[in-house]
């Protein structure tokens, strides 16, 4: 176990769809961010949140958007689901914000499949 | 803008052999990490091992090395001795320490199949 906890593990859902994919990061960790891995892609980072604030931002869509709660836990949410959404979500969680010398802890993903 | 580059798409090693998975990287920031990760076919991400640009001595961890060649700016994993529970897909990434967003930046992996 990581400390980072993502639910849910498997997502199966249609075209046109919303979903939210959830991230509560390993204890004392105030960065979360989130990546999405597909076939094609790689891992494209998505977006981070840093003790509830928007931080920086990668290659997200219009259609996805995020949040940072005060428990420090996140939510990624996917919107007009297309079949090109199906890929592994990764969340990943780090402290300090800068100046460390260590990466990330990441959870073990959602793998996302639209039908 | 920050780039990783993974030429093996694929690679076998025989068992008990040692291999070494190429990186190189392009940035134009004098402060940054690099790292490797391993991606089992269970799918999570394993943090391996961490070099940073300012680091004096190659890293090592265990049977792996990182083989940092600052001004060819390749950072390049060596695993010794591999096993079996080795095959996996093999990750290389750069942080920009200087950056206030400290992501991390990808490249597109090798495979590694370790061979009976």
């Amino acid at each position: 176990d990581s400390g980072v906890t993502q639910t849910p593990k498997h997502l199966i859902t249609a075209t046109g769809q919303r979903v939210t994919l959830r991230c509560s990061p390993r204890s004392g960790d105030l960065s979360v961010y989130w990546y999405q891995q597909s076939l094609d892609q790689g891992l494209q980072f998505l977006i981070q949140y840093y003790n509830g604030e928007e931080r920086a931002k990668g290659n997200i869509l219009e259609r996805f958007s995020a949040q940072q709660f005060p428990d420090l836990h996140s939510e990624l949410n996917l919107s007009s689901l297309e079949l090109g959404d199906s890929a592994l979500y990764f969340c990943a969680s780090s402290f300090p914000q800068t100046g460390s010398n260590y990466g990330y802890t990441f959870g073990s993903g959602t793998r996302l499949t639209v039908v | 803008a920050q780039k990783i580059t993974q030429t093996q798409p694929g690679m076998f090693v025989q068992e008990k052999e040692a291999v070494t998975l190429d990186c190189t990287y392009d940035t134009s920031d004098p402060s940054y990490g690099l790292f490797w990760y391993k991606q089992p076919s269970s799918g999570e991400m394993i943090f391996l091992i961490y070099q940073g640009s300012y680091d004096q001595q190659n890293a090592t961890e265990g049977r792996y090395s990182l083989n940092f060649q600052k001004a060819r700016k390749s950072a390049n994993l060596g695993i010794s001795a591999s096993q079996l529970g080795d095959s996996a897909m093999y990750f290389c990434a750069m942080r920009d320490l200087n950056n206030a967003g400290n992501m991390l930046t990808f490249g597109g992996g090798t495979r590694l199949m370790v061979k009976p």
